[in-house]
């Protein structure tokens, strides 16, 4: 079992739905990190967290350090929000592991 | 500010070379992380480096070496190449720690035939 758990693995939906990407790890944490990445693959980082909630835009990141779990919100989705979200959550070893990744396609 | 800049972006190797990949992070930037994205395994991290230092490293084999230079810019070697090693690699700068948001590069995409 991966120590990092991305779902769904893909998701397309129709311009305007709210997205929720879920990831799920089972190892002791000192951060997440939600990236993007775009065809061609470059990778964007979108938030870093430790605890609680963090807003950008339309995007909101969220994360439960007990239940081991966070999720990866959009709102208002846009077809320029198509691409994949990765999940990465650094160990105490201070490495990073990385989810599967999610591919969103969003269409207008 | 000029972002993280990878040399060269696309490269194509035969089994048995081998391969130096440079990496520049963001002026100011002390820590490098280098990355291996393949379909396959996806991404995983190979080292990271701290004033010219290995601090981290990942499940690879000595076959992948790096090294960081007084200036920060690292580079990543790959001998004698396997098949499987074909992938796109990822470096990311970030200020004083990996622990501090990274910023990524464009990423050099090694075939190897």
């Amino acid at each position: 079992k991966n120590e990092v758990e991305q779902s769904p693995q893909n998701l397309t939906a129709q311009e305007g739905e709210f997205i929720t990407i879920n990831c799920s790890y089972s190892v002791g944490i000192s951060a997440l990190h939600w990236l993007q990445q775009h065809p061609g693959g470059g990778i964007v980082s979108l938030f870093m967290l430790s605890s609680g909630k963090k807003k950008h835009g339309r995007l909101i990141a969220t994360i439960n350090i007990q239940e081991k779990h966070s999720s990866l919100h959009i709102t208002a989705s846009h077809p320029r929000d198509s691409a994949v979200y990765i999940c990465a959550v650094r160990t105490g070893a201070q490495k990073l592991v990385f989810g599967q990744g999610t591919r969103l396609t969003i269409n207008p | 500010k000029a972002g993280v800049t990878q040399t060269p972006r696309y490269l194509i190797k035969t089994r048995g070379q081998q391969v130096t990949l440079s990496c520049s992070p963001i002026s100011g930037h002390r820590s490098v992380s280098w990355y291996q994205q393949t379909p396959g395994q996806g991404l995983q991290f190979l080292f990271e480096y701290f004033s010219e230092t290995q601090r981290n490293k990942g499940n690879f084999p000595g076959r992948f070496s790096g090294r960081q230079f007084s200036n920060s810019r690292s580079e990543m070697n790959v001998s004698t190449l396997e098949l499987g090693d074909s992938a796109l690699y990822l470096c990311a700068s970030s200020l004083a720690s990996s622990q501090n948001e990274q910023f990524f590069g464009p990423g050099t995409r090694l075939t190897v035939l």
